[in-house]
C-alpha cells in the first residue's frame, strides 16, 4: 500500500503565484518523520525541511511554507508568490520507526512555473 | 564539507555486461542508502547500510544486484548481468547517527543499458 500519497501529478502557474502541494500519509507508528525534497531539472534531490511526529507547529522559511496536521494525516507544502527557479519535482517522505525509517517516497507533484 | 559523491555521473553500457557504481558518503555520516529512481515506479530504497553493515536489502530485485560497504568511506552497487530494465538513476545518500535524520542525496547515476 501507498505511505505517501500525492495526489496532483502536476501543477502549472504563472509567476508570483503561490502554489500549495499536497501531501497525506499513512501509518500505524507514533514516531515518524516527514520530509519535503526538491528534485529541480538538473535532478539532484535537494532537501527542504523534517517535520516530527510530535511537532505540529507550521513553519515558514522565506517564501515556503509547511503544514502539519496529524488530525488528517497531511503536511502540505505552499510556495508563496512562485518563481520560475520553483520549477521543480517535489518529493514528499515518510520515515517510521516501525520501519526502522526507511524513506518511502510519495509520487512527487511536478511543478511548473511560468513567467 | 563535501557533499555526497558518486561516480560516474552516466553510464551507458550493453546489455550483459557488468556495472559498477560508486560511492562516497558525507564524512562521519553512520548511514549509507542507495535508490533507484524509475519513471514506472518512482524512487525505490534498495539498500541501506549502518557502520559499513547492510542492515535491509529487501529492496534489491534481484540476485544480479549486490552492495558493498568496504569502509566508511565507500560503498559500490553492482549489477552483473545488466539489463534494459536495469536502466535507471541510482542515488546515494548518506545521513548521521539517527537514521530518522535528513538524508542528503549525491547526484545520482544515470544508467542506460542498451
Amino acid at each position: 500500500a501507498q505511505k505517501v500519497t500525492q495526489a496532483q501529478t502536476e501543477i502549472s502557474v504563472v509567476e508570483k503565484e503561490d502554489v500549495t502541494l499536497d501531501c497525506v500519509y499513512e501509518t500505524r507508528d507514533t514516531t515518524y518523520y516527514l520530509f519535503w525534497y526538491k528534485q529541480p531539472p538538473s535532478g539532484e534531490l535537494v532537501f527542504l525541511i523534517r517535520r516530527n511526529s510530535f511537532d505540529e507547529q507550521n513553519e515558514i522559511s522565506g517564501r515556503y511554507s509547511w503544514n502539519f496536521q496529524k488530525s488528517t494525516s497531511s503536511f502540505n507544502f505552499t510556495i508563496t508568490a512562485s518563481q520560475v527557479v520553483d520549477s521543480a519535482v517535489y518529493f514528499c517522505a515518510l520515515s517510521e520507526a516501525l520501519e526502522d525509517y526507511k524513506l518511502s517516497f510519495g509520487a512527487g507533484t511536478t511543478v511548473t512555473v511560468r513567467a | 564539507d563535501a557533499g555526497v559523491i558518486q561516480s560516474p555521473r552516466h553510464e551507458v553500457t550493453e546489455m550483459g555486461q557488468e556495472v559498477t557504481l560508486r560511492c562516497k558518503p558525507i564524512s562521519g555520516h553512520d548511514y549509507l542508502f542507495w535508490y533507484r529512481q524509475t519513471m514506472m515506479r518512482g524512487l525505490e530504497l534498495l539498500i541501506y547500510f549502518n557502520n559499513n553493515v547492510p542492515i535491509d536489502d529487501s529492496g534489491m530485485p534481484e540476485d544480479r544486484f549486490s552492495a558493498k560497504m568496504p569502509n566508511a568511506s565507500f560503498s559500490t552497487l553492482k549489477i552483473q548481468p545488466s539489463e534494459p530494465r536495469d536502466s535507471a538513476v541510482y542515488f546515494c545518500a548518506s545521513t548521521g547517527e539517527t537514521p530518522g535524520d535528513e538524508q542528503f542525496f549525491g547526484p545520482g547515476t544515470r544508467l542506460t543499458v542498451l
